[in-house]
């Protein structure tokens, strides 16, 4: 199994309401990502969990509020967002530092919307 | 900081013809990872090939190919024969070595959109 599993894929919420993104591997792999992709630019890096704790946040609002349960799952909690935030928002997932042949393995990501 | 450029935002070829897309880093490690990533309509991020900056045999996979010149930090990706199913966004990115904890993180650059023309 080679996949990296988001659900949703799509999701419309509004700017009081709470949500979730959810991640699922299981290849293994002990580092997982999230990051945030605005149309025609680059994936920009929100979170990095290495063995199931949070070894990188960069410097991403408060409303953002990643979690790790176990080793095949990545959250992602949505509390309060704005209409900026509407994006999308890919999951990844790869060996740790030093260990595999480095790449990260993607998501189909869920497209959020913000109202 | 490590950084990774890519200086052609859109790029077109004929179809069977060949095209190189160009990315230049920049870092101060010895130990890194280069990747070159596709990202169709579809969205999805898909792994197109990677080199190991300690290896200097230019990595190649199929119809795809890299030249890595490690002095000049640069590394691009030469697609020949191209077909309409590589028409995506292009991007280049940087990953370093070693076994540091919070050091996981990839670097992507501002991509290059490929157009397949029939």
């Amino acid at each position: 199994d080679t996949e990296v599993t988001q659900t949703p894929k799509h999701l419309v919420m509004g700017m009081t309401n709470k949500k979730s993104l959810k991640c699922e591997q299981h290849m293994g792999h002990r580092a997982m990502y999230w990051y945030k992709q605005k149309a025609k630019k680059p994936p920009e890096l929100m979170f990095v969990y290495s063995y199931e704790k949070l070894s990188i946040n960069e410097s991403v609002p408060s409303r953002f509020s990643p979690e790790c349960p176990n080793s095949s799952l990545l959250n992602l909690h949505l509390h309060a967002l704005q209409p900026e935030d509407s994006a999308l928002y890919l999951c990844a997932s790869s060996q740790v530092q030093g260990k595999g042949t480095g790449e990260l393995f993607f998501g189909e990501g869920s497209r959020l919307t913000v109202l | 900081a490590q950084t990774v450029t890519q200086s052609q935002p859109e790029m077109s070829v004929q179809e069977a013809e060949t095209v190189t897309l160009s990315c230049t880093y920049d870092t101060s490690e010895s130990d890194y990872y280069l990747f070159w990533y596709k990202q169709p309509p579809s969205r999805q991020m898909i792994l197109v090939i990677r080199q190991e900056a300690y290896k200097q045999q230019n990595a190649t996979e199929n119809r795809f190919s890299v030249n890595f010149q490690k002095a000049a930090k640069s590394f691009s990706l030469k697609i020949s024969d191209s077909q309409l199913g590589d028409a995506a966004m292009y991007f280049c990115a940087y990953r370093e070595g070693g076994s540091n904890f919070g050091n996981e993180k990839l670097t992507f650059g501002t991509g290059t959109r490929l157009t397949i023309i029939p």
